[in-house]
């Protein structure tokens, strides 16, 4: 099956920091990668749609210029969250599919396996 | 009205029970539905897609009424590792949307 890949899996920063998530397709060509953050006990919260080449959708709410999402190729999706505060401690997770026509799976998506984020 | 509701958890049931859960939808024109699985502190893993009426896998069934817009999961003869948060995902067009996730626990 398709593998997405999450890195790093925990970090732990200070207040005022920016924190780089990488999330990788790592056996097929994702056209579209979705960042998630879910807060313990509930359900994904999609913050932004990333396509290759273009640049994100944010939800409504979602700060870009504090979460900077880059698609820069189809296998390689990036958050940045800048100046990161305690607010933003939770658990980041990507997830990527292909949209591909013909394809019945296509609009599968396919998670990594999360980011534990825990700002001090 | 959410774009996608999901039964209002917990379900605590025996083990061997028989256990359903709706998730309807407000989006006609909804293409795709999916059924994912959640463990604590763990990222959603795909449980069944629906792109038709239905789908079947071993204990686990999904069904789609586009009539009425929603779609069911039916897991027979629960086990203890079937405890896990359901989360039920409808595509439309090419926008996923969450449900809030229907959690189960199975006690033997």
């Amino acid at each position: 099956g398709a593998v997405v890949s999450q890195h790093p899996s925990w970090v732990i920063c200070k207040s005022g920091t920016s924190v780089k998530i990488e999330c990788r397709s790592l056996d097929f060509q994702a056209t579209t990668m979705f960042w998630y953050r879910q807060f313990p006990k509930q359900s994904l919260m999609l913050m932004a749609t990333s396509n290759e080449g273009s640049k994100a959708t944010y939800e409504q709410g979602v700060e870009k210029d504090k979460f900077l999402i880059n698609h820069a190729s189809l296998t390689l999706s990036t958050l940045t969250v800048t100046s990161a505060h305690p607010e933003d401690s939770s658990f980041y997770i990507c997830s990527a599919t292909t949209w591909a026509t013909g394809i019945r799976d296509a609009d599968t998506q396919y998670f990594g396996p999360g980011t534990r984020l825990t700002v001090l | 009205r959410k774009e996608v509701e999901q039964d209002p958890g917990p379900f605590n049931v025996p083990e061997g029970a028989t256990v359903a859960f709706n998730c309807t939808y407000s989006n006609s024109a909804s293409q795709s539905f999916f059924w994912y699985r959640q463990d604590c502190r763990k990222e959603p893993k795909l449980l069944m897609s629906v792109y038709s009426s239905g789908n079947e896998d071993g204990r686990f069934t999904a069904q789609l009424n586009r009539a009425s817009q929603y779609i069911s999961l039916l897991i027979r003869d629960s086990k203890l590792s079937d405890s896990a948060t359901y989360l039920c995902v409808v595509n439309e067009n090419n926008d996923m949307r969450f449900g809030a996730g229907t959690r189960l626990t199975v006690k033997p």
